[in-house]
């Protein structure tokens, strides 16, 4: 089944402590990006990912790294977490040049910071 | 980042059409979408529409885009409660692969 994954899908840590969620896509997609939805504000992008070693900055990249090694995972590292990264958590991907660059998303990833 | 509006909250009755509306203020953007996120779900893509169409039919669902007043709708006939969810409008430019969402549409439907 093509699908994007995240884990873990729920998590509450304390300010301060490293964290990463991770992502992967068995799609051969070559375009990731890692998205937050926080209520009014819809989906903001923080950061993407055009093919391996390739990362951009998205609207919202403070806080936040990258890292694409391989086509199929994208993780998404908080090095020292605060409360204002309390948010739900989404990392989508899409086949780079296919019109109508259908976005495929994971099921989101609810993370609270104490 | 570019800037899509929509209104926070739809409620309608069961059975009837919901409109929910975007407007955005980029006139270079190619292609507009709509995305349905159903309660704990990730978003899905619903339908879209290039930039030089004015409306677009699939099945329940209905766009109308006009883009002298960057303004896109989303209808949807014969509301059931199984399109209770979030909204989510977009929009991509051209060249670019990043989609710009609006703030999404909570459509509650009412039995």
């Amino acid at each position: 089944e093509a699908q994007v994954t995240q884990n873990p899908r729920y998590l509450i840590t304390v300010t301060g402590k490293k964290l990463t969620v991770t992502c992967s896509q068995n799609m051969n997609h070559e375009y990731m990006s890692w998205y937050r939805q926080d209520p009014g504000l819809g989906l903001r992008q923080i950061y993407y990912s055009m093919n391996v070693e390739v990362t951009d900055k998205g609207d919202v990249p403070e806080g936040y790294k990258v890292s694409r090694k391989e086509k199929r995972n994208f993780p998404l590292i908080l090095e020292s977490p605060s409360p204002n990264q309390t948010s739900l958590y989404f990392c989508a991907s899409s086949r780079e040049k296919s019109v109508p660059y259908e976005q495929y998303f994971g099921p989101g990833t609810r993370l609270t910071v104490t | 980042g570019e800037d899509v509006e929509q209104s926070l909250f739809l409620s309608v009755r069961e059975g009837d059409s919901s409109v929910i509306n975007c407007t955005y203020t980029d006139s270079s953007s190619t292609y507009l979408y709509w995305y349905k996120q159903e309660p704990g779900a990730g978003l899905q893509l619903l339908t879209y529409i290039f930039s030089n169409m004015d409306m677009k039919q699939d099945q329940r669902l209905t766009v109308l885009l006009n883009k002298k007043d960057k303004h896109l709708s989303l209808r949807i006939a014969d509301t059931q409660t199984g399109d209770s969810a979030i909204y989510f409008c977009a929009e991509i430019q051209t060249g670019a692969n990043n989609l710009f969402f609006g703030t999404g549409t909570r459509l509650t439907v009412i039995p």
